[in-house]
Formats: C-alpha cells, structure tokens, sequence
C-alpha cells in the first residue's frame, strides 16, 4: 500500500492563479482531512470529508474548495491564491469507527508571490 | 475554548535526558488526546495517545502523563536519543457522537537530542 499520497510536491504561484492540490489514499478510508501547517502555529483543519460526496468546513476554509467524488481522491481547490495562502499542506486519511489514528500523507510545500 | 496550548516551542536535551512536552485543553468534550511526530520534510505520524480513563500510558521509550482535573497532559521521552530529534505536537477531539476525528493541534515543539 502507497498509504497518503499527495502531488505536486512543491508548487509557487502569483497572486491570483489558481490550482488543485491532489490527494490519493488506498486504504479505503472514510475519513479524509486537508490540514495547513504554518511556523509556530501547528496545524490547521482546512477541510474534512465522513465519505465520498460528504465535505464540511474545518477551522480556516476560506479561500479554498474541496470535492469528494471517489472514496479514494480528496482533491483542494485554492481559487484567487493569495500570499497568506503560502504555507505546507497535508492531506490525512482514517478509517473511522473506533480508528482514530490519522494517516497523513508527505505534504505540499506551496509558495504565493 | 477549542485551543490547545502546548509548551515549549523548542527543546535541546542532551542524548541520554528526558525531554518534557506539556499540553493544556479547555474543552471538557475532547476525549481522545494522541502524539504525533514528524520528521523535516515528512508528514506527521502517530506516535502514541490516550484517553481520559487513563493517568499514564507507556509506548517503548514515550509516556503521556494525563491529569484530567487540570486539563493538562504532557509527553516524556525516557533515554533520549538524536534520533528522536523531530517536532512533536499534541493534539485534541472529541470522539463523541459523530466522532469526525476532527483534530486540533497544538502549536508543536521542536526537540534536538544532542549526541
């Protein structure tokens, strides 16, 4: 199993592009999670998915859009980046039930000039 | 009232010391409290967690201290080694209900383990 997969690895954008951060799990999972992680703020929940076609909005989901069409992609939309955007990005996978542990994938490293 | 506080941001311990990490809740509704490591440019991934049934529990080298009255837990790393050298953050849910397993973490620690 390749576990949390996420692409492009590193990405810089201008102000105002747009792009979709990818993000894979084989583990048949319910449970998906895109998480930001800035210097000294630990991380952040952006976006949470309980099952294919189920999204609802975490701590800081402004500027951003999520759709979960299959059990195994979670894909993030930043539309209108902005500089406050510049951060790493994880997607996360659990199984749900009484699982708990969160499996998280290598991350984005997303610059916005 | 969803935050949690974790202190110090950084640590130097010598190889060999007990590395201390302290977290504060004041959600009485989280109930599920892990430990997760990362290493520089990798994702987190769990190290050990606990529940509020529990005052310690022990994984190898890693212990969670757990005081509920005081809503407060802490990891402590015995025989410390460089490659325990990562950052550590705590985290907090509630696994009630629903149980979305939405996590809010604390703000991480730094740990150098010098040889």
């Amino acid at each position: 199993n390749a576990g949390v997969t996420q692409t492009p690895k590193f990405r810089i954008l201008k102000i105002g592009q747009s792009m979709t951060l990818q993000c894979t799990q084989d583990m048949n999972h319910n449970y998906m999670y895109w998480y930001r992680q800035d210097p000294g703020m630990g991380l952040k929940l952006i976006y949470y998915s309980v099952g294919a076609g189920i999204t609802d909005k975490g701590e800081v989901p402004n500027g951003y859009n999520v759709s979960r069409s299959t059990t195994e992609d979670f894909p993030l939309r930043l539309e209108l980046a902005a500089p406050s955007q510049t951060s790493v990005y994880f997607c996360a996978s659990r199984s749900g039930g009484t699982g708990n542990e969160q499996f998280f994938g290598p991350g984005t490293r997303l610059t916005v000039l | 009232q969803q935050q949690v506080k974790q202190s110090p941001q950084s640590l130097i311990v010598q190889k060999g010391g007990i590395p201390i990490i302290n977290c504060a809740y004041e959600n009485t509704a989280f109930d599920y409290f892990p430990w997760y490591q990362q290493f520089p440019g990798k994702g987190p991934a769990l190290l050990i967690a606990i529940r509020p049934d529990v005052s310690e529990k022990k994984e190898g080298r890693f212990t969670i201290s757990f005081n509920k009255s005081a809503k407060q837990f802490s990891l402590h790393i015995m025989d410390s080694q460089p490659g325990d050298s990562a950052t550590y953050f705590c985290a907090a849910c509630s696994t009630f209900s629903s149980n979305t397993g939405k996590l809010i973490f604390g703000q991480g620690t730094t740990l150098q383990v010098k040889p």
